[in-house]
């Protein structure tokens, strides 16, 4: 049974960077993508991104000049930074597994990370 | 890119049947048979539902369907349940990126 387990700093200041780490137990990360999501308090689900196991990534074209996914295979975690974060950009970060190719879904997700910005 | 559109709220009491709509566009809804809806529970990660419009998930009771009709995608419950009382969230692929729906409260009365 493939977990994803998440983790990284949930209280940061505005202009510092967000930094989140997300480890896959239970699976290999070939063959899939690799993909982060944001809620708001009290709003909806947000996609940021995604990477394969060999490093090719998509971005929302709104957070694309800030945001860079990364995947360690050895370690088989991938990872989200965030820079220059603002008041807006507290949420509840979660990552999950895509499945994709003629098909496209998200089966397994991480346990989510409250991040929250504040001075 | 916008939300997909989404009913804020349904209900319905115990057996019975609800249905959320989830509206999008030519470029995303209606361009790929890659729709998906999650179960949400308060506090909880998102859980996968239905996927590539119509198909269920291992575990997944068969009370829960999903069609799509043009630009516009459906999620119906029959048999309305007590644990089915949750937020609702569709996603679409759209080529380069992925778009949620604003979500759906379901209560069950």
């Amino acid at each position: 049974q493939v977990q994803l387990e998440q983790w990284g700093a949930g209280l940061l200041k505005p202009s510092e960077t967000l930094s989140l780490t997300c480890g896959v137990f239970g699976g290999t990360l070939s063959n899939y993508y690799w993909s982060w999501i944001r809620q708001p308090p009290g709003k909806g689900l947000e996609w940021i991104g995604e990477i394969s196991h060999s490093g090719g990534t998509y971005y929302i074209p709104s957070l694309k000049s800030r945001v860079t996914i990364s995947v360690d295979t050895s370690k088989k975690q991938f990872s989200l930074k965030m820079s220059s974060v603002t008041v807006a950009d507290t949420a509840v970060y979660y990552c999950a597994r895509v499945t994709g190719g003629e098909t496209y879904y998200f089966d397994y997700w991480g346990q989510g990370t409250l991040v929250t910005v504040s001075s | 890119q916008s939300a997909l559109t989404q009913p804020r709220s349904v209900s319905g009491s115990p057996g019975q049947s609800v249905t959320i709509s989830c509206t999008g566009t030519s470029s995303d809804v209606g361009a790929y048979n890659y729709v998906s809806w999650y179960q949400q529970h308060p506090g909880k990660a998102p859980k996968l539902m239905i996927y590539d419009v119509s198909k269920w998930p291992s575990g997944v009771p068969d009370r829960f369907s999903g069609s799509k009709s043009g630009n516009t995608a459906s999620l119906t419950i029959s048999g309305l349940q007590a644990e089915d009382e949750a937020d609702y969230y569709c996603c679409s692929y759209a080529g380069n990126y992925v778009i949620f729906g604003g979500g759906t409260k379901v209560t069950v009365l």
